[in-house]
C-alpha cells in the first residue's frame, strides 16, 4: 500500500533562513507528487506538483521541490523564508499516468514556525 | 480563477443526527472526492466519485456515509447518524483526468 512519510512534525526557522521539508514515499511505481500548504482554519492550497520531466519543479510563493527517484523523496525547499510562510505543509502522492482518478495519500504534515 | 466551494463552513450537530455537507466542484472537472481531517491528524481519503458512481472508497466510508451528485453542479456527502468521532474538517476536491486536485475551504463538523 502507498504511504507518505514526513519525518519532521515541527520545524522552526528564522525569517530569511533557508528551509527544507522532507518527504519520502512508498509506491509501486513513480506516482504523481504534490505539496500542499494549509494555513490555520483554511483549506489546502497546492504549492507545486511533479508529474514527469524535470525533477526540479518550481511552485508558488518561491517554493521548489526536487524529485529523487533513487531515494523515493520529494523534498520541499525555499531559499529565504518569510513570516507569512508559517503554516502546515503536507506532502501527498497520487496514482501515476493511466491511474484514472487522483486519490491522494497524504503525509502527516510538518508544522512550520517562523521566528522574526 | 475557478474554485471548489463548500457549505457550510462550520456545522454543529447532535450525535445521531443526519448531516449533509455540500460542495460545488469546478465545472469542467470529472472526478470528485471527499477527504477528512480529524483535528491534529493527517488528511484522509474517504471516497472518489466518477461518472455518477463511487469509483473508490476507504474503510472509513462505511454504510453511514453516502455521496450524491443530485444535479449538474452539486456534490454532497451525507452522514446518516453522526457519532462523536465524525467530528473533523471535511474537504471536497475535484480534478480533471490525471491533474492536481483542487480543494475547497472545508466544512468543520462538530458532533456534540
Amino acid at each position: 500500500a502507498q504511504s507518505v512519510t514526513q519525518p519532521d512534525i515541527h520545524i522552526t526557522v528564522s525569517e530569511g533562513a533557508s528551509l527544507e521539508l522532507r518527504c519520502n514515499y512508498s509506491y509501486g511505481a513513480t506516482p504523481y507528487l504534490f505539496w500542499y500548504v494549509q494555513s490555520p482554519g483554511q483549506g489546502l492550497q497546492l504549492l507545486l506538483k511533479y508529474f514527469s520531466g524535470d525533477t526540479l519543479v518550481q511552485g508558488i510563493k518561491g517554493f521548489e521541490a526536487e524529485f529523487k527517484r533513487s531515494q523515493s523523496s520529494f523534498n520541499l525547499r525555499k531559499p529565504s523564508v518569510h513570516w507569512s510562510d508559517a503554516a502546515e505543509y503536507f506532502c501527498a502522492v497520487g496514482p501515476p499516468v493511466g491511474g484514472g482518478g487522483n486519490k491522494l495519500t497524504f503525509g502527516t504534515g510538518t508544522q512550520l514556525k517562523v521566528e522574526l | 480563477e475557478p474554485e471548489v466551494t463548500q457549505t457550510p463552513s462550520h456545522q454543529v450537530t447532535q450525535m445521531g443526527q443526519e448531516v449533509i455537507l455540500r460542495c460545488v466542484p469546478i465545472s469542467n472537472h470529472l472526478y470528485f472526492y471527499w477527504y477528512r481531517q480529524i483535528l491534529g491528524q493527517k488528511v484522509e481519503f474517504l471516497v472518489s466519485f466518477y461518472n455518477n458512481e463511487i469509483s473508490e472508497k476507504s474503510e472509513i466510508f462505511d454504510d453511514q456515509f453516502s455521496v450524491e451528485r443530485p444535479d449538474g453542479s452539486n456534490f454532497t456527502l451525507k452522514i446518516r447518524s453522526t457519532k462523536l468521532e465524525d467530528s473533523a474538517m471535511y474537504f471536497c476536491a475535484s480534478t480533471r483526468m490525471n491533474t492536481e486536485a483542487f480543494f475547497g475551504q472545508g466544512t468543520r463538523l462538530t458532533v456534540v
